[in-house]
């Protein structure tokens, strides 16, 4: 079964960047499937960032384009997250998921805090 | 964007009650393969979400038939007959048939 599970850290400060790793495992990301990252900020609101796809392309929402940048290493089956320019509107929990069309394995997610 | 207009935003309900919540988008989800990417998504507290139902009304395997999803192009509605206590979480829907995807704002359910 394909699990995901990210990492990186809870706190960063205003106008640094955000740096998450997703760790993959049960699945070969080079395989198929786009991998996702979606955060979910403090109420209920969800928002899909972008992903990767199997062969290394990369979609983003164009809410974040000027921002996001998703990267992967195949050697270590991972895929990463960089936000740039956080301000404390991007705290949120973040969580890498795939398949992107059907949502089907989500990671723990990662709580991420843009505090001074 | 598409936006998906999830309705209520919460619910309180008794054990054994049926409820229903509504998700309206601002575009066909129809797409060109003819399918319907509108899913429906379960977060329970504490919790990562997971998916109760794919293309508008497949169910996923180990989600009891008390969940239904039902609706077309630019309405659906999720309904849960005889609540149970562990049906409490936060429902959402989703689409993926256009980008960038797009979430409902959720619908907390409670249980009386």
């Amino acid at each position: 079964e394909i699990q995901l599970q990210e990492s990186g850290p809870g706190l960063v400060k205003p106008s640094q960047s955000l740096s998450l790793t997703c760790s993959v495992t049960g699945y070969t990301i080079t395989s198929g499937y786009d991998w996702s990252w979606i955060r979910k900020f403090p109420g209920n609101k969800m928002e899909w960032m972008g992903y990767i796809s199997y062969s290394g392309s990369t979609n983003y929402n164009p809410s974040l384009k000027s921002r996001i940048s998703i990267t992967r290493d195949t050697s270590k089956n991972q895929f990463f997250l960089q936000l740039n320019s956080v301000t404390t509107e991007d705290t949120a929990t973040y969580y890498c998921a795939t398949d992107t069309y059907y949502f089907d394995y989500w990671g723990q997610g990662v709580m991420v805090t843009v505090s001074s | 964007d598409v936006v998906m207009t999830q309705t209520p935003p919460s619910l309180s309900v008794a054990i054994g009650q049926s409820v229903s919540i509504s998700c309206k988008s601002s575009q066909s989800l129809v797409y060109s393969d003819g399918k319907t990417y509108l899913h429906w998504l379960l977060q329970s507290s504490g919790r990562s979400p997971k998916r109760l139902i794919y293309q508008v009304s497949n169910l996923d395997s180990g989600v009891p038939d008390r969940f239904s999803g039902t609706g077309s192009q630019k309405d659906f509605t999720l309904k849960i007959s005889r609540v149970e206590a562990k049906d409490l979480g936060v429902y959402y829907c989703a689409q993926t048939t256009h980008f960038p995807l797009t979430f409902g704002s959720g619908t907390k359910l409670e249980i009386k």
